[in-house]
């Protein structure tokens, strides 16, 4: 899979909208954009994903560049319960290409301030 | 409904013993996953399984590591002659479908394996 690039942590204040960040300059036409979150001491959960237009869901909107070189996840009013490490994962669509492993990088912790 | 679970939640062993890690998927989901996580990193694919068999293990680190899902459902992890450096959370998961590289993956909450 493709790398992608995140900050290493962000703070947001709690009810203000948060943007979080990636960037994936080597995506492939194939690739889809994933996001999961995982909240501490929790397995990762599924938050989103997208390929070309831009996506909502009940817990967050993605935002994808015209280029797809880039993505922001956008949580629209922080809560406490936001608090956790977010992963920008590309996923190739090919179906020879294996096995469908979740490749992830290091993520962005977010804090959210009371 | 019931999400995927993993027993023991915490596991301290001693340096060379064996130990085996159970994951319980969500009932009826084929493809099931195990990742592990070091502190402050993001997750490692260790293996997956199509149904029965293993159908990628390049992620194993080293022959010591070994799993198995004899059923189709619930998954064991198998660790011989443990090192320290084998102390991590170990997370699996589980996905409804064999073909969808798209599939969300459902994560249980991990087993924190300790050897001391």
């Amino acid at each position: 899979d493709a790398k992608t690039t995140q900050p290493n942590s962000m703070e947001s204040n709690e009810e203000e909208p948060v943007h979080l960040p990636c960037n994936h300059s080597t995506i492939s036409g194939t690739d889809y954009i994933h996001w999961y979150r995982q909240l501490p001491s929790q397995g990762p959960e599924y938050v989103i994903h997208g390929l070309t237009s831009n996506v909502n869901n009940r817990m967050a909107s993605l935002a994808i560049a015209e280029d797809r070189k880039s993505s922001t996840l956008i949580l629209h009013r922080a809560t406490l319960r936001d608090a956790a490490v977010y992963y920008c994962i590309l996923r190739t669509s090919y179906s020879g290409a294996g096995s469908y492993q979740l490749t992830f990088g290091k993520g962005t912790k977010l804090s959210v301030i009371p | 409904g019931a999400g995927v679970s993993q027993t023991p939640s915490n596991k301290v062993t001693e340096k060379g013993k064996y130990v085996e890690l159970r994951c319980d998927p969500i009932s009826g989901h084929t493809a099931l996953y195990w990742y592990r996580q070091s502190l402050g990193q993001g997750p490692e694919f260790l293996i997956y399984f199509q149904g029965t068999g293993a159908a990628d293990d390049s992620g194993l680190p080293n022959d010591r590591f070994f799993a198995v899902r004899p059923e189709g459902s619930v998954s064991t992890l198998k660790i011989q002659r443990t090192e320290r450096g084998d102390s991590a959370v170990y997370l699996c998961a589980s996905s409804p479908t064999s073909g969808g590289t798209l599939n969300e993956q459902f994560f249980g909450p991990g087993t924190r394996l300790t050897v001391l």
